[in-house]
């Protein structure tokens, strides 16, 4: 079953907005992971959070974590035309034995922003 | 770090032909190694996954099957392709361990059934 939603689908922002996405997953995790895909290539890992973290920042990317309501968020600030992307969240399944090596991926977010 | 490459880049293949992609992994040894598929503006779909040589775990049911021949080789294979299997792949590598890491993907292979 899928782990991780991100929402909403489609973004579409000026050049120097802020950009939020949103990742809602379903069962306790050790880590979560936000990833950058450019259009038909592979998958770029941006930045991983800890179960026990709240938040983490990498240059212009914000990550935050919130476990009681088993939901992250990713916001890249001062955008520009280069981030243009899909971003997927990933999860793990904590305790899952044989399959802790296994990250669930979400359907990811499209980002578009505009020159 | 790990560099992944995966060959063909593309591929368009006949209804019932065979299928081989390959995946090989530079910078590290002992990785842990995945095929992924995802479909035109869908996440992704783990196939399978490898933990060591020789040893791979199915997630999904299908005509596909992969292997692991050497430390940082892995091949997807397909005896008859189906319309279905059309998709772009995707092979990733992780670090062993007891945690998840973080994953280092391939370019892919873009495959159409026709």
């Amino acid at each position: 079953s899928q782990q991780g939603e991100e929402d909403p689908q489609a973004l579409s922002i000026q050049e120097g907005e802020n950009a939020t996405m949103n990742c809602s997953y379903k069962t306790s995790i050790n880590n979560l992971q936000w990833y950058r895909q450019n259009s038909g290539r592979g998958l770029v890992h941006l930045i991983l959070i800890r179960s026990n973290e709240r938040e983490k920042h990498s240059g212009r990317l914000r990550v935050t974590l919130d476990t009681s309501k088993k939901s992250s968020s990713l916001l890249i600030t001062a955008s520009r035309a280069a981030d243009t992307a899909s971003y997927f969240c990933a999860t793990d399944a904590k305790n899952s034995g044989a399959g802790s090596y296994q990250l669930t991926f979400g359907k990811g977010t499209k980002l578009s922003v505009i020159p | 770090s790990q560099t992944i490459h995966q060959w063909p880049a593309t591929l368009v293949q006949p209804v019932g032909s065979p299928l081989s992609l390959e995946c090989t992994v530079e910078g590290t040894s002992n990785p842990n190694l995945y095929w992924y598929r995802q479909a035109a503006g869908r996440g992704l779909q783990l196939l399978f996954y490898s933990v060591g040589i020789g040893q791979i775990s199915s997630e999904v049911p299908q005509n596909l099957s992969a292997s692991r021949p050497q430390d940082r080789q892995f091949i997807l294979s397909s005896k008859k392709l189906l319309l279905s299997d059309s998709g772009f792949y995707l092979c990733a590598s992780s670090p062993t361990g007891g945690y998840s890491y973080e994953q280092y993907f391939g370019p892919g292979t873009r495959l159409t059934v026709t």
